[in-house]
């Protein structure tokens, strides 16, 4: 069964913090993306990557960065937490044209 | 660009009747797919259809089915004889297809929360 899990379900930082989200996959997908989930705005994408080592922006990159060393493992990182990037930030995974989704990281920056 | 519009926020449908979701996009492209997916209180996303634009017959997946209407570009779900469990958030999303070796990204509406109620 096809598995993308997230490091945190709730995390809860501070202005200026720099914030790791990590997000593992178990099917040998190439592609892995972030996105971030806003009420009345849907889900918007941070960053893309199709293969390690490689990534691209997405709609919204402002602000992220992102790392993927190993196939598995797509990291997002806020490199200084801002109250505007309070959201809830969903992973997902592919392979061809079904993308699959972690059960997300509702962060709070305080 | 292309973009997706899911012009009913929320809807309500009462245990075992039929509703249909609504969706326009708006691309000048000719492939891509449409998918529906399905985010449940505090549980994971979830894929519940997908449907090819190359392909005429409207795609099925036992209770959900889809109404694609490529000229109006309109791609609306129905749910048959809704159950408590389909209580979600339903969003559309689009995919240009690209074989160039790039990746495919999904561009998604905004959603519709519905509330099946018993």
């Amino acid at each position: 069964d096809v598995k993308v899990t997230q490091s945190s379900r709730y995390l809860v930082k501070r202005t200026g913090e720099k914030v790791f989200l990590e997000c593992v996959q178990d099917m040998d997908h190439e592609n892995m993306f972030w996105y971030r989930q806003d009420p009345g705005l849907g889900l918007r994408l941070i960053y893309f990557s199709y293969d390690v080592k490689m990534k691209e922006k997405g709609d919204i990159p402002e602000g992220y960065s992102v790392s993927r060393e190993k196939k598995e493992r797509f990291s997002l990182i806020l490199e200084s937490a801002s109250t505007n990037q309070t959201s809830m930030y969903l992973c997902a995974s592919s392979l061809g044209f079904t993308q699959y989704f972690g059960p997300g990281t509702r962060l709070t920056v305080t | 660009a292309q973009t997706v519009t899911q012009s009913q926020p929320e809807m309500s449908v009462q245990e075992a009747e039929t509703v249909t979701l609504s969706c326009t996009y708006d691309t000048s492209e000719n492939n891509y797919y449409l998918f529906w997916y399905k985010q449940p209180p505090s549980r994971q996303m979830i894929l519940v259809i997908r449907q090819e634009a190359y392909k005429q017959q409207n795609a099925t997946e036992n209770r959900f089915s889809v109404n694609f209407q490529k000229a109006a570009k309109s791609f609306s779900l129905k749910i048959s004889d809704s159950q408590l469990g389909d209580t979600a958030m339903y969003f559309c999303a689009f995919m240009l297809v690209n074989y160039g070796g790039a990746t495919n990204k999904l561009i998604f509406g905004t959603g519709t929360l519905l509330a099946v109620q018993p």
